[in-house]
């Protein structure tokens, strides 16, 4: 496997399941970030975790639920979710911002949620 | 607030040239990417732009005027390809990205 790798592709869930969504990267970075991508807007960032830890949460409902147990991994788990959640929700991955530095992100494919 | 402003759909003939301008103000500014998404797939990172002037990369170029709060992607010799949306993305004071709504690009032969 190389780069960046999401699972699943596609999910469906009803609104009271609960299931989670798998982001691994393979670049040796140190930050990884969940996106949210709705059609015709701009990427939302949900969450940030840079050398393993949060910093950034963005005001994203309790419903989303990030973790991260190793600088590879991260998953956001799912739960109660409303009809306004179906999006795409993109990983990506960079170098942690130490100083100074234009590090770019490199993304997954993304998960295609819809919830019914 | 932060905002960037680019145009929702521009449509230009196959083997013509392309400019996408992507506007922007933000709180601080560490850099300007451009990215490309094709339907259905990821962002893929095309340049970076943190000085003033024209960064040339084979058929792409992109130019920054941080003064006026400005950026362009030019696409040069456009192929069928090149149909894809471009997302300008903004780093600000605190090294995250602020984007665009994207650019979605149609290329007729």
């Amino acid at each position: 496997e190389t780069g960046v790798t999401q699972t699943p592709r596609h999910l469906v869930m009803g609104m009271t399941n609960k299931k989670s969504l798998k982001c691994e990267q393979h670049l040796g970075h140190n930050a990884m970030y969940w996106y949210k991508q709705s059609a015709k807007k701009p990427l939302e960032l949900m969450f940030v975790y840079s050398l393993e830890e949060r910093v950034e949460n963005n005001s994203v409902p309790s419903r989303f639920s990030p973790e991260c147990p190793n600088s590879s991994h991260l998953f956001l788990h799912l739960h109660t979710l409303q009809p306004e959640d179906s999006a795409l929700y993109l990983c990506a991955s960079s170098q942690a911002h130490i100083g100074t530095g234009g590090y770019e992100q490199y993304f997954g494919p993304g998960t295609r949620l819809t919830v019914t | 607030g932060q905002n960037i402003d680019q145009p929702t759909e521009m449509t230009a003939t196959e083997g013509a040239i392309v400019q996408i301008n992507c506007t922007y103000q933000t709180s601080g500014f560490n850099g300007l990417f451009w990215y490309q998404q094709h339907a259905g797939e990821a962002p893929t990172f095309l340049s970076y732009n943190v000085l003033d002037g024209l960064e040339e990369k084979g058929r792409f170029s992109s130019f920054l005027s941080r003064s006026k709060g400005y950026s362009y992607l030019l696409l040069k010799e456009l192929q069928m390809k090149d149909s894809a949306s471009y997302l300008c993305a903004v780093m600000d004071s605190n090294y995250q990205l602020i984007w665009g709504a994207g650019t979605k690009l149609i290329i007729k032969p």
